[in-house]
């Protein structure tokens, strides 16, 4: 399978505090875009980091990249009860419209 | 307009219907997708569709066919589904290969 793999699967804070999350995926990629996706509806796009950049900023989430290891990590800061949701990496090859998801992680943001 | 719109949210359909799902997005991309989603796993690629032609097929099922009448519109056939086969079915657009895809809200599909 080409599915990325992400971890933890599941992840239960409080609020206030941070949620990190990592994807680790298989081939070299053009970019890889990270999601969340409320009660099983549609996916929201977050961020997306393109294969030659490092990090990249929006609001209260942090992105890095690290190709040579084949991995992301998405970083929530002061999370709030309503980022409580699933989050999935998808990344996409050289070459293809092709995006494939990791198998997500849940979190739980506690008020 | 940055929506892909989805219909309809919910089907129920039995094993000798035929239905399609719909999709439609205005915002000029040129990629459109099917991808199939059981609780709690992620989305599966079905189908991808670049400047109107079948670019990737999934090894779908035949009981699926897709079509894409026009650069804005998506569709998904559906025929003799089975039970398994019940499943959140979500359309997303993207304008290219290096930029972001955009998401419908999704078909939540019961086949009975």
């Amino acid at each position: 399978s080409q599915q990325g793999e992400e971890d933890p699967q599941a992840l239960s804070i409080q609020e206030g505090e941070n949620a990190t999350m990592n994807c680790s995926y298989k081939t070299s990629i053009n970019n890889l875009q990270w999601y969340r996706q409320n009660s099983g509806r549609g996916l929201v796009h977050l961020i997306l980091i393109r294969s030659n950049e490092r990090e990249k900023h929006s609001g209260r989430l942090r992105v890095t990249l690290d190709t040579s290891k084949k991995s992301s990590s998405l970083l929530i800061t002061a999370s709030r009860a309503a980022d409580t949701a699933s989050y999935f990496c998808a990344s996409t090859s050289s070459g293809t419209y092709k995006y494939i998801f990791g198998t997500g992680t849940r979190l739980k943001v506690l008020a | 307009d940055t929506e892909v719109t989805q219909t309809p949210k919910h089907l129920v359909m039995g094993m000798t219907n035929k239905k399609s799902l719909k999709c439609e997005q205005h915002m000029g991309h040129r990629a459109m997708y099917w991808y199939k989603q059981k609780a709690k796993k992620p989305p599966e690629l079905m189908f991808v569709y670049s400047y109107e032609k079948l670019s990737i097929n999934e090894s779908v099922p035949s009981r699926f066919s897709p079509e894409c009448p026009n650069s804005s519109l998506l569709n998904l056939h559906l025929h003799a589904l089975q039970p398994e086969d019940s499943a959140l079915y979500l359309c997303a657009s993207s304008q290219e290969m290096r930029g972001g895809a955009f998401f419908g809200q999704g078909t939540r599909l019961t086949v009975v």
